[in-house]
């Protein structure tokens, strides 16, 4: 148990849904990230908020969509998503950007 | 994970030592981070290296920092089938930046 804690564990959805990824840390920290894990690729930093706004956005399509509402929670909405974003998406945390972060478990993601 | 780089595979005997390597390009990076990634799972922080620092030990792993070669090593001693995993390397500037990872597998 790492302190950050991510739901679902597994998801399946059809390419045509809209669901929501959550992210939720206890520690207190003030930075809060979004990671993308393919087979076979380096992992790819998504989004980056820091003090619930958002400081970076890798060029990622916008069928992703974020939200922060506070420095304990963050989501990642999903829509009309391509059957190249199942991955295992990773939430992590840390005290500043740039600072030792925390992961949670992880979202497997399959889009069909 | 153009910014930091490591081999992709690693095979070691029970009982020997481990040595994953990774060089990074950001010099003003302050931390740099091991993580482990067992199966199913998300990452796990190992352990880190202030970057005036250049070596770290804890336990069985040791952390060793070449700043001039911008060279960072993890060492497992006594390598236990339990280290099989994926071991990154990641630095910090403005944000992490981690490499594609090294999958460490232990053979009896």
């Amino acid at each position: 148990e790492t302190g950050v804690t991510q739901t679902p564990r597994h998801l399946v959805m059809g390419m045509t849904n809209k669901k929501s990824l959550k992210c939720e840390q206890h520690l207190g920290h003030n930075a809060m990230y979004w990671y993308k894990q393919s087979a076979k690729k380096p992992l790819e930093l998504m989004f980056v908020y820091s003090l619930e706004e958002r400081v970076e956005n890798n060029s990622v399509p916008s069928r992703f969509s974020p939200e922060c509402p506070n420095s304990s929670h963050l989501f990642l909405h999903l829509h009309t998503l391509q059957p190249e974003d199942s991955a295992l998406y990773l939430c992590a945390s840390s005290q500043g950007q740039g600072s030792g972060a925390f992961f949670g478990q992880g979202t497997r993601l399959t889009v069909v | 994970g153009e910014d930091v780089e490591q081999s992709l595979f690693l095979s070691v005997r029970e009982g020997d030592s481990s040595v994953i390597n990774c060089t990074y390009t950001d010099s003003s990076s302050t931390y740099l981070y091991w993580y482990k990634q067992e199966p199913g799972a998300g990452l796990q922080l190992l352990t880190y290296i202030f970057s005036n620092m250049d070596m770290k030990q804890d336990q069985r792993l040791t952390v060793l920092l070449n700043k001039k070669d911008k060279h960072l090593s993890l060492r497992i001693a006594d390598t236990q089938t339990g280290d099989s995993a994926i071991y990154f390397c990641a630095e910090s500037d403005y944000k992490l930046s981690f490499g594609a990872g090294t999958t460490v597998t232990v053979r009896a």
